[in-house]
């Protein structure tokens, strides 16, 4: 079925430890997206893609690195998670910028301990 | 850069009743305005935007919003809110002159039968 996935679902990690979060989308879109949420903050932008090697920070870029080597996937990584990491992770896709919409996936609920 | 105020962090309506959800924007330039909603351990769904033109927007599952230049307003409405309407709605603003896309902190709306 085509969309836009996110893995894990869940995770549990210590500080200090490096994970990484998986994003994959089947409609070929160019642009692909990381987005954080917490409670009272909405959704904050962490890194944005506009295409395959080229990634740019969003609002809250730190603590997080990101690729592209391919059009379908953008992984996000915490290179050394910290308690304040704690999240729900969001990766969405669309096809430009501008006037349009981003289609997200399922979310990733991070825990950090 | 832009921003999103959604005023209430609650909304309570009984089902029959219209609804609004309220959202001011500020941007330097021209807004493209958009609703999404969220429903309970899922990821965002589009449901309607604003780019240019006619300042009420349709958008899915009976959903409008006016655009309002003067009051830099963008707000949710439904004539007739079901109970399967209940979830949280956010606003988002992207200037027209970047590439940041920012969104509200979310309305919880409650629809009572």
């Amino acid at each position: 079925d085509a969309g836009i996935t996110q893995s894990p679902r869940y995770k549990i990690t210590e500080t200090g430890r490096q994970v990484t979060l998986m994003c994959h989308q089947t409609w070929s879109h160019s642009y692909m997206f990381w987005y954080r949420q917490d409670l009272g903050h909405g959704l904050r932008l962490i890194y944005y893609s506009a295409a395959a090697d080229i990634t740019d920070k969003g609002e809250v870029p730190d603590g997080y690195v990101v690729s592209r080597s391919k059009t379908e996937n953008f992984p996000l990584t915490l290179e050394s998670a910290t308690r304040s990491q704690t999240s729900v992770y969001f990766c969405a896709s669309s096809e430009k910028l501008a006037g349009h919409e981003q289609y997200f996936g399922p979310g990733t609920r991070l825990t950090v301990t | 850069a832009q921003s999103v105020a959604q005023p209430e962090d609650q909304v309570n309506v009984a089902e029959g009743n219209p609804l609004t959800v309220k959202c001011t924007y500020s941007v330097s330039g021209n807004p493209y305005l958009f609703w999404y909603v969220q429903y309970p351990n899922r990821g965002l769904q589009f449901l309607l935007k604003y780019i240019t033109g006619d300042n009420l927007v349709k958008g899915s599952y009976g959903f409008e919003a006016e655009f309002n230049k003067s009051q830099t307003s963008f707000h949710l409405k439904k004539p007739s809110a079901l109970v399967s309407d209940s979830a949280l709605y956010f606003c988002a603003v992207r200037d027209m002159m970047n590439n940041d896309m920012r969104f509200g902190a979310g309305t919880r709306l409650t629809v009572k039968p």
